[in-house]
């Protein structure tokens, strides 16, 4: 079964800073989902990568995928303390995988 | 301690037909979320319920779905009178009381509408 990495586990960041999240496939990536999710709330998602090379962006948020390095990174530009929360990559191959979650602390 | 467990796996209705879905939570968790993926999209929010009571049900359509989480059995996600535009995959998942953000997954119900 597919295994999705994410890392780092946890990051703290100062309001105004920039920061970057991956994800990391044990499998081939057909197409990869970020979400986010907020405490006591359902999952949000932000965007769908399919294609190798693809760069989606939300807002201040740009996810990218990496077809041949099975990976993909989702970067925030200028965090907000609205970003705070846990950023979930997915990937489904017939069955939903979600990686371990970032939980992501924005500092005012 | 199995995981949230759902069934069927797969479902196949007809048009007008009636869809019922189930999620069973792990053990002590009181928490339910449900959620669809439609083809080539993410998951969206459907609903949130806790045992006898619904939190959060900003995601449902406003007819035709329904969903309960009673104090005894799984919970149901219900769909009245099928269209083809519901075929989807539903997702439901589950978190302990005291930790809302650790939701954990099933693994879908894939319903197909003929």
């Amino acid at each position: 079964s597919q295994e999705l990495e994410q890392s780092p586990q946890s990051l703290i960041v100062q309001e105004g800073k920039n920061l970057t999240i991956n994800c990391t496939s044990s499998k081939t990536l057909y197409g990869l989902y970020w979400y986010k999710q907020k405490y006591g709330e359902g999952l949000i998602f932000l965007m769908m990568l399919q294609k190798g090379g693809e760069e989606k962006s939300h807002e201040k948020i740009t996810a990218k995928l990496d077809e041949k390095k099975q990976q993909s990174s989702l970067h925030i530009t200028a965090s907000q303390p609205s970003h705070a929360g846990i950023y979930l990559c997915g990937a489904d191959n017939n069955d939903m995988r979600f990686g371990a979650g970032t939980r992501l602390t924005v500092k005012p | 301690n199995a995981g949230v467990m759902q069934n069927p796996r797969h479902l196949v209705r007809r048009r007008g037909q009636e869809a019922r879905l189930r999620c069973s939570p792990m053990k002590g968790h009181s928490h339910v979320y449900w959620y669809r993926q439609l083809p080539e999209e993410g998951l969206k929010f459907m609903v949130y319920l806790q045992k006898e009571n619904i939190i959060d049900e900003s995601g449902m359509p406003k007819e035709r779905f329904s969903a309960e989480f009673p104090k005894e059995g799984p919970s149901i996600l219900r769909i009245q009178q099928v269209v083809r535009g519901d075929s989807a995959a539903y997702f439901c998942a589950s978190s302990p009381p005291e930790e809302a953000y650790e939701q954990y997954f099933g693994p879908g119900t894939r319903l197909t509408v003929t």
